[in-house]
């Protein structure tokens, strides 16, 4: 148990639907971020908010459309992917400010992507 | 551009001995690195990090060390055990003073054997 929770852990959608991805964290960081992670390539960072302000745009297409309603929560907006998308989302968190160990992100386990 | 890379995709250890996980960078620029530990089913966990200005850093069975002239970064885990087994991810960090922007490698798969 990391404190961060991703719902769902699985998720199959179309290429038309809309659907979101959902994290928390119980940790009382203030940084939250999504990562993609695709089978043989390295964790892609894709968004970053730093007290409920977005900080980082990695270059993210429009079909995906991140939400940090407040420090805890963080949602990933999905709508008309493409079959190329399928991956796991992860969410992490982390302090965000300097301290001993600025690269901890905490992880939650992820939620499985397949579109179809 | 920048990069981080790990020489190996899979490494196969017998359970007792040492493991040497490396890893290769090419930023000069990096002044922070970290170690992930990712087992099957779950996210990435924090191991280790360690700043450019050491060269070894240890944990509890595990250490880091670091070479800035080569740009090289490994993690040497000691008496490794079954439950050792993973993939680990070396990564470097621009801290934007609020947040981590964390850029992986590939991986290496760890398989420990009886």
């Amino acid at each position: 148990e990391t404190g961060v929770t991703q719902t769902p852990r699985h998720l199959v959608m179309g290429m038309t639907n809309k659907k979101s991805l959902k994290c928390e964290q119980h940790l009382g960081h203030n940084a939250m971020y999504w990562y993609k992670q695709s089978a043989k390539k390295p964790l892609e960072l894709m968004f970053v908010y730093s007290l409920e302000e977005r900080v980082e745009n990695n270059s993210v297409p429009s079909r995906f459309s991140p939400e940090c309603p407040n420090s805890s929560h963080l949602f990933l907006h999905l709508h008309t992917l493409q079959p190329e998308d399928s991956a796991l989302y992860l969410c992490a968190s982390s302090q965000g400010l300097a301290g001993d160990a600025p690269g901890e992100l905490f992880f939650g386990e992820g939620s499985r992507l397949t579109v179809l | 551009g920048e990069s981080v890379g790990l020489h190996l995709p899979t490494l196969s250890v017998q359970e007792g001995d040492n493991s040497i996980i490396n890893c290769a960078y090419s930023n000069s620029a990096s002044d922070y690195f970290i170690w992930y530990k990712q087992e099957s089913g779950k996210g990435p966990q924090f191991i280790i990090d360690i700043r450019s200005n050491m060269d070894k850093r240890q944990g509890q069975r595990v250490t880091v060390l670091l070479n800035k002239t080569v740009k090289h970064l490994s993690l040497q885990i000691a008496a490794t055990q079954p439950g050792d087994s993973a993939v680990y991810f070396c990564a470097e960090n621009a801290y934007t003073g609020t947040a981590s922007k964390l850029t992986f490698g590939t991986g290496t798969r760890l398989q420990v054997t009886l």
